[in-house]
């Protein structure tokens, strides 16, 4: 099966500094990785995607890296706001007891930005 | 659109009583899901669908019941509310495989 591993638990980080929040799979067939954001009491929302054709892609101030070498994924955030504090999540398609398509989530990094 | 509905938003209930969550969406999604979500654990998938009278086991599935007789309906039912069951409850639906799009979440405390 599929296991999503969670570097840090919490990443406290200044206002206006970038943030970096990594993740580590374990299926080296794994071939799409997501990122979530959950705000206190909300659903997750999707951030940016990737799949393993790609290394990087980018998005509005987000920007997600992959390493399929050594299995690690990050997501990295530009000049971080007050409005980015919330627990991020990277998912990864794989085998986590809903078929092919189910999506094994890490447990999550809560980002605190400091004025 | 609406996109993926949940209700209740919250939920209490006694040790042995029975309920169902329900979701709903809005934008023809063939693939459906439950998660539960607790301190610490990250989402956890309960159960999944493929498409209406298609249904299957996720990582947690034990207590739980679900039944797809429409594409737009994915209800959760709770057979014999335990304590262990106190979580908070999403539904998700899209491409099977790829980007899912959370509903609001339920807040479940049973007592």
């Amino acid at each position: 099966g599929e296991s999503v591993g969670l570097h840090l638990p919490t990443l406290s980080v200044q206002e206006g500094d970038n943030s970096i929040i990594n993740c580590a799979y374990s299926n080296s067939a794994s071939d799409y990785f997501i990122w979530y954001k959950q705000e206190s009491g909300k659903g997750p929302q999707f951030i940016i995607d990737i799949r393993s054709n790609m290394d990087k892609r980018q998005g509005q101030r987000v920007t997600v890296l992959l390493n399929k070498t050594v299995k690690h994924l990050s997501l990295q955030i530009a000049a971080t706001q007050p409005g980015d504090s919330a627990v991020y999540f990277c998912a990864v398609k794989g085998y986590s007891g809903g078929g092919a398509d189910g999506l094994t989530f890490g447990k999550g990094t809560h980002l605190i930005i400091q004025p | 659109n609406a996109g993926v509905t949940q209700t209740p938003k919250f939920q209490v209930l006694k040790t042995g009583q029975s309920m169902t969550l329900q979701c709903a969406q809005d934008m023809n999604h063939e693939y459906m899901s439950w998660y539960r979500q607790d301190p610490g654990m990250g989402l956890r998938l309960i159960h999944y669908s493929v498409g209406a009278g298609i249904t299957d086991q996720g990582e947690v599935p034990n207590g739980y019941n679900v039944s797809r007789s429409t594409t737009e309906d994915f209800p959760l039912r709770l057979l014999s509310a335990a304590p262990s069951q106190t979580s908070v409850y999403f539904c998700a639906s899209g491409t099977a495989g790829y980007e899912q799009y959370f509903g609001p979440g339920t807040r479940l405390t049973v007592t």
